[in-house]
C-alpha cells in the first residue's frame, strides 16, 4: 500500500496564479482532510470530507476549494494564490474524524 | 476557547527519560492523540487515549487524566532519532466537533 500520496512536493507560484494540490489514498478511508502548517501556528484544518461527494469547511477555508468525486482522491485548489498561502500543506486520511490520521508527505508551497 | 498547551522546547540526553506534558480544556473532551513529526516530514501517529491511565507502547507511554485535563507522553531510553516535534491533539465532541492541535514540543536529544 502506498498510503497517502501528495503531489507536487514543492511548488512556487506567482501571486494570482491558480493550482491544484493532489492527494490520494489507497486505504479506503472515508475521512480525508487538508491542513496547512505554519511556524508558530500549528496544524490548521482547511477543508475536510467525510465521504465521496461530501465536503465541508475547516478553520481556514478562504481561498481554497475542494471536491471529493471518489473515495481515493481529494484535491485542493488554490483559486488565486496569495503570499499568505505560503505554507506546508498536508493531506491526511482516516477511518473517521477522530481516528488515527495518516498524513501524506506534504507539499511545500511558496507564493511570490 | 479550546486551547492546547504544551511546552515549546525541551532538551534531554541520550539514554534518559523525558516527559512531555499537554493540558487542555475538559468540556466536550472525546480523546487525545500524540503525533511525532521529524523536521521536514509529516506527522506520524504515536498514541491515543480516551480513558484515564497509562498506555504503553515500547519505549513510549502516554498518560491521561480526564478530570485534570492533562496528558503526558513519556519517552524512555532516549535515542538521537527521537529528536522531533511532538504534537498533542484533542478531539472535542458535541455540537462543535473538532480536533484541536497543539503547537508541538520540539525535543532535542543530545549525546
Amino acid at each position: 500500500n502506498a498510503g497517502v500520496t501528495q503531489t507536487p512536493k514543492f511548488q512556487v507560484l506567482k501571486t494570482g496564479q491558480s493550482m491544484t494540490l493532489q492527494c490520494a489514498q489507497d486505504m479506503n478511508h472515508e475521512y480525508m482532510s487538508w491542513y496547512r502548517q505554519d511556524p508558530g501556528m500549528g496544524l490548521r484544518l482547511i477543508h475536510y470530507s467525510v465521504g465521496a461527494g461530501i465536503t465541508d469547511q475547516g478553520e481556514v477555508p478562504n481561498g481554497y476549494n475542494v471536491s471529493r468525486s471518489t473515495t481515493e482522491d481529494f484535491p485542493l485548489r488554490l483559486l488565486s494564490a496569495a503570499p499568505s498561502q505560503t505554507s506546508v500543506y498536508f493531506c491526511a486520511s482516516s477511518y473517521g474524524r477522530f481516528n488515527e490520521q495518516f498524513f501524506g508527505p506534504g507539499t511545500r508551497l511558496t507564493v511570490l | 476557547g479550546q486551547n492546547i498547551d504544551q511546552p515549546t522546547e525541551m532538551t534531554a540526553t541520550e539514554g534518559a527519560i523525558v516527559q512531555i506534558n499537554c493540558t487542555y480544556q475538559t468540556s466536550g473532551f472525546n480523546g487525545l492523540f500524540w503525533y511525532q513529526q521529524h523536521a521536514g516530514e509529516a506527522p506520524t501517529f504515536l498514541s491515543y487515549n480516551v480513558l484515564d491511565g497509562l498506555e504503553e507502547k515500547g519505549r513510549f507511554s502516554s498518560f491521561l487524566s480526564r478530570s485534570k485535563g492533562y496528558s503526558y507522553l513519556l519517552l524512555k531510553e532516549l535515542q538521537m532519532k527521537d529528536s522531533a516535534s511532538y504534537l498533542c491533539a484533542v478531539a472535542y465532541a458535541g455540537n462543535n466537533r473538532k480536533l484541536i492541535w497543539g503547537l508541538g514540543t520540539s525535543l532535542a536529544v543530545n549525546p
